[in-house]
Parts: structure tokens; C-alpha cells; sequence
């Protein structure tokens, strides 16, 4: 968890956009991974970002990669009470290393 | 239904038992992890095998114990365990270390 870091809480309005942030320290990390974690449940891979890559879209989320700031963002558009969850951030070297997580809660 | 698939779902045991955690992926991949989820903590990578041996072991006590017997299955034995390891323990998978892994659901764990 020390290797990557993110805020712990997130509160957004139905219908707005989402933006969780997380910077990581390993530069030779090749992937880096969103996961979601709804309740009860174990994690769920979202979505990832080759690291020459620095932005990703798919759907409503978009992935945006600052390598120089070693800065990674997820974007939800149209945020649906269904995104409430815990959203990690994790990189890959030798193994994952993920951060403590951001719990995203959607309010009517 | 993710492709990896973990039993029990819930467990309870007394601090004095010995039970076994299973882990079981379909895909094919060759890496296969062990995660520790507290309240309030980052999650903690346990064990890490890769091509059924074991490559890392976070400093974790050895009242945990692993086993691999093959790249589809892996367990986590439990013993004489402290009432600070109920957690929800997580099995996941992926094709190389280091590579997009798969989780399963998850083991809740309460030791009493």
C-alpha cells in the first residue's frame, strides 16, 4: 500500500463525473490497473493503461496517465448509484501493489 | 462470475481449529495470489506462486501455510489462529506475475 497512494473518500452527485486520483513510485510498472470493490464482494478489474499510453477510454470511464508525475486518474461520467464502491488503483512490476483503496459514494 | 471461484464464502472458527481456505481459477493462468483485506488497511499481498512455486511470502506468521499442487488450485491452511486475522481473504490469478489479476470473492474469515 506504501507504494501507491489515493484519497480515502469520495462523495458525488448522481449524474456528475468522478474523478479518483492515485500516484504510484514504481516507473517501470508496464501495467497500471483500476479494480472495483462492491460490497461483499472480492475485486473486480475495471479497466488498465499500458504505460506508454496516457489516456484510455471505455464507455462512461476514462483512464488518464501522468508518467513524468507518476500520477494515474479514473474518470466516471454519469455517475449511477451503481458505482458506489471502492475503487483501487494498482500497479505491476514484479507483483501488484495496490493502494488502500477510495470509497466512492453516489447521492441522489 | 469472475473465473476464479473460492470456498467457503464465510468461515468461523475458534482460535484452536485448523481449516483450509480453497482457491480454484479456469483460466489458465499461470501466477496464483493470496491477499489479506482488514477494516481500514490497505490490502496485503500474502503469497504469490508462480508455475506452483512460491515466490514471495510477505512476512506472514506461519500459522498461514499455502499449498499449490498445480497452477489451478491453491489453499491456504490455517492454525492456532489470533482473533487479528479475521479479515476477508481474497485468491486471485493472472497470466505472469505482475500481470491484470483476477479475484475471486473472497473468504470472510472470524476467528473467535
Amino acid at each position: 500500500g506504501e507504494d501507491v497512494e489515493q484519497s480515502l473518500f469520495l462523495s458525488v452527485r448522481e449524474g456528475d463525473s468522478s474523478v479518483i486520483n492515485c500516484t504510484y513510485t514504481d516507473s517501470s510498472s508496464t501495467y497500471l490497473y483500476w479494480y472495483k470493490q462492491e460490497p461483499g464482494a472480492g475485486l473486480q478489474l475495471l479497466t488498465y493503461i499500458f504505460s506508454n499510453m496516457d489516456m484510455k477510454q471505455d464507455q462512461r470511464l476514462t483512464v488518464l496517465l501522468n508518467k513524468k508525475d507518476k500520477h494515474l486518474s479514473l474518470r466516471i461520467a454519469d455517475t449511477q448509484t451503481g458505482d458506489s464502491a471502492i475503487y483501487f488503483c494498482a500497479e505491476s512490476d514484479y507483483k501488484l501493489s495496490f493502494g488502500a483503496g477510495t470509497t466512492v459514494t453516489v447521492r441522489a | 462470475e469472475t473465473g476464479v471461484t473460492q470456498t467457503p464464502r464465510h468461515l468461523v472458527m475458534g482460535m484452536t481449529n485448523k481449516k483450509s481456505l480453497k482457491c480454484e481459477q479456469h483460466l489458465g493462468h499461470n501466477a496464483m495470489y493470496w491477499y489479506k483485506q482488514s477494516a481500514k488497511k490497505p490490502l496485503e499481498l500474502m503469497f504469490v506462486y508462480s508455475l506452483e512455486e512460491r515466490v514471495e511470502n510477505n512476512s506472514v506468521p506461519s500459522r498461514f501455510s499455502p499449498e499449490c499442487p498445480n497452477s489451478s488450485h491453491l489453499f491456504l491452511h490455517l492454525h492456532t489462529l489470533q482473533p487479528e486475522d479475521s479479515a476477508l481473504y481474497l485468491c486471485a490469478s493472472s497470466q505472469g506475475q505482475g500481470s491484470g489479476a483476477f479475484f475471486g470473492q473472497g473468504t470472510r474469515l472470524t476467528v473467535v
